[in-house]
């Protein structure tokens, strides 16, 4: 099925250290998602945008919806250990019905000991 | 309950058996997802039901995914005949609107 380009696929990172993860389209999208899945459960919800250029900030964590509607990024400050697992972006795409989200395939984010 | 909760949490089936999952929405949320994630992979759509209104079938793979969702609340997805490549976790989501979806922890399949 179609999918958001989300890159990295996976970021080695020492503790402390702010990571970066994107997800581009060429699809115009109405609303971006970011979910973090930790191992054995359900994705959940961190942040959602709606408008274009809007950053939202949750804790250490800050997403911003890209003004040409087809990109957002995630940044998360000073990683903790217990940010560990896997991101994902998702989006609803402008034409197509709101409950349909397109996901992208995941950032996984390792802490290296 | 207080989530959304999937049953059973594991199931080893053989190549050819049916399975059936089941989905406990949270009390009160109209709409139900079904979604599969293959290994590495993002998550694909499968099935939505809203309220009353006829569900989205247009993720099912193929005929031989169906699934039903009695009175507003549970549900179930059936794989008959199952194949290899149906091995996936399948996670249910209910929500009241779009973007509060809450998932169930998944059931992994494995078709052996």
């Amino acid at each position: 099925g179609q999918q958001l380009n989300q890159s990295p696929q996976s970021m080695f990172i020492q503790e402390g250290e702010d990571v970066s993860m994107n997800c581009t389209s060429s699809s115009i999208f109405n609303t971006w998602l970011w979910y973090k899945q930790d191992p054995g459960e359900g994705p959940v919800l961190l942040i959602a945008l709606y408008k274009a250029g809007e950053l939202t900030s949750n804790g250490r964590l800050t997403a911003q919806f890209g003004i040409t509607r087809k990109d957002s990024f995630l940044n998360i400050s000073a990683s903790i250990p217990s940010d560990v697992g896997i991101y994902f972006c998702a989006g609803q795409r402008a034409g197509h019905s709101n409950y349909q989200l397109i996901w992208g395939a995941g950032t996984k984010l390792i802490i290296k000991p | 309950g207080a989530g959304v909760s999937q049953s059973p949490s594991n199931k080893v089936t053989e190549k050819g058996k049916d399975v059936e999952l089941r989905c406990d929405p949270i009390s009160g949320h109209t709409a139900l997802y079904w979604y599969r994630q293959s290994l590495g992979q993002g998550l694909e759509f499968l099935i939505y039901f809203q309220g009353n209104s006829a569900p989205d079938k247009s993720g099912l793979p193929s005929d031989r995914f169906s699934a039903e969702r009695t009175g507003g609340s549970v549900s179930t997805l059936t794989i008959q005949r199952t194949q290899q490549e149906d091995s996936a976790v399948y996670l249910c989501a209910s929500s009241l609107g779009y973007v509060g979806y809450t998932f169930g922890s998944g059931t992994r399949l494995t078709v052996v």
